[in-house]
């Protein structure tokens, strides 16, 4: 079975620009969470979607978003770049919300500029 | 806030010694505690993880305790091997069965296997 997929897994983009990271949970999950990794915060969690609907949300400002696909795919986006925003993105998936075990993918690197 | 204290930072042991690892949390309604190993490139892989009603757990080399009353996991590798280098993350969770996804991990140890 395939693991979590994430897409593209590096990016760079400049101060003030939007991004946009995809995530395809493994086959028959239905939850996607998603967290930022850093050196000096380690990882957080950003959100949490199910069923196409935001179910959980971190302390993040509202730059930064997301959404779920019927097929369970999940996009986040980050708008108006910060230098701060510069991160290891990750995501993660699981069977359903009253699973805990949560399945990582790569991560996508993002770098500001 | 929910708070996760993982030590040490760094630990550094000789092929075939044990390595422990020790985590704090703060949420008392957490019941859910998985370990990840993230390798150098990667995301975190899931090694082990334990719920509420058990104290210990173990796979091969791997084993977890867990001590409820002082809000304690540890992380224990016997037998250590070089491909165990790597940085290990503790996590805590609430009670699964609101679905409350939300893991709050460690700070990560960095462990380091001399051959």
């Amino acid at each position: 079975k395939a693991g979590v997929t994430q897409t593209p897994r590096y990016l760079i983009k400049t101060r003030g620009q939007q991004v946009t990271l995809s995530c395809s949970p493994i086959s028959g999950h239905r939850s996607v969470s998603w967290y930022q990794q850093t050196p000096g915060q380690g990882l957080q969690f950003l959100f949490e979607y199910f069923s196409e609907t935001q179910r959980n949300k971190g302390n993040f400002p509202g730059r930064f978003s997301g959404r779920q696909f019927s097929n369970s795919r999940s996009e986040m986006n980050v708008s108006t770049l910060e230098l701060g925003d510069s991160a290891l993105y990750l995501c993660a998936s699981s069977r359903d919300r009253s699973t805990d075990t949560q399945y990582f993918g790569p991560g996508t690197r993002l770098t500001v500029l | 806030g929910e708070n996760v204290e993982q030590h040490p930072s760094t630990l550094s042991v000789q092929e075939g010694d044990s390595a422990v690892i020790k985590c704090t949390y703060s949420d008392s309604a957490s019941n859910y505690f998985p370990w990840y190993k993230q390798e150098l490139g990667k995301g975190p892989q899931l090694i082990i993880d334990i719920r509420s009603n058990v104290g210990e757990k173990k796979d091969q080399r791997i084993a977890v305790t867990l001590n409820k009353t002082a809000k304690h996991f540890s992380l224990h590798i016997t037998e250590t091997q070089p491909e165990d280098s790597a940085v290990y993350f503790c996590a805590a969770s609430r009670d699964r069965n609101t679905g409350f996804q939300k893991l709050v991990f460690g700070t990560g140890t960095r462990l380091l296997v001399s051959p």
